[in-house]
């Protein structure tokens, strides 16, 4: 299992406001940055969040990101159907390693 | 536009070798790093490693050194993950990614389509 805590599934009704969590450790989220991944099944990833809390190219304000120690929460607002997807947070370890959330499905009831 | 292509998907036999391939276009080649994501049948991304084409630096996850090996060729673009023998557990689909490296920050802004590896008897 990965060394970054992601719970395995979150669900929220279309226009709610949901959020991921990430828990890590000072070997890797309380020393580095964070960046956030959506991949919808069947497709590649595609980055929305890096540097903790700036939105990738052309990802709507929706979607925010922060961190506070050893952990990390990716926010998004306003659901929408096509927001189902799993969410990934990643993250530099000093183990020398990129590291990678074990994922968070999102269902969008 | 920014492009990374990857080659086809493999059936192999264990033990067999094996190289995929991804060709990028739409920037320079050898201005940013190229990484290797795999992500095995219905599990979540693993950071395989990562090569800069300008001059061949490469680091790998601690999880694939010495399974795996990473390479680009400037001449086309290209950058290749290689299995000198393949295992079943190697059975994933494969994608590169360009990345952004700042320090010991990667993020991976553009992928390929991904490279479904099987290897089975």
């Amino acid at each position: 299992q990965s060394v970054l805590t992601q719970p395995p599934s979150v669900s929220a009704a279309p226009g709610q406001k949901v959020t991921i969590s990430c828990s890590g450790s000072s070997s890797n989220i309380g020393n580095n940055y964070v960046s956030w991944y959506q991949q919808v099944p069947g497709t590649a990833p595609k980055l929305l969040i890096y540097d903790n809390n700036r939105r990738a190219s052309g990802i709507p304000d929706r979607f925010s990101g922060s961190q506070s120690g050893a952990s990390a929460t990716l926010g998004i607002t306003g659901l929408q159907t096509g927001d189902e997807a799993d969410y990934y947070c990643v993250t530099w370890d000093s183990s020398l390693s990129v590291v990678f959330g074990g994922g968070t499905k999102l269902t969008v009831l | 536009e920014v492009q990374l292509v990857q080659s086809g998907a493999e059936v192999k036999e264990p033990g067999e070798s094996l190289k995929i391939s991804c060709k990028v276009s739409g920037y320079s080649f050898t201005s940013y790093w190229i990484g290797w994501v795999r992500q095995m049948p219905g599990k979540g991304l693993e950071w395989v490693g990562i090569i800069y084409p300008g001059d061949s630096d490469t680091r790998y996850s601690p999880s694939f050194q010495g399974q795996v090996s990473i390479s680009a060729d400037k001449s086309i673009s290209s950058a290749y993950l290689q299995w000198s023998s393949l295992k079943a557990s190697d059975t994933a689909m494969y994608y590169c990614a360009r990345a952004l490296v700042r320090g010991v920050n990667y993020y991976f802004d553009y992928w390929g389509q991904g490279t479904l590896v099987t290897v089975s008897s």
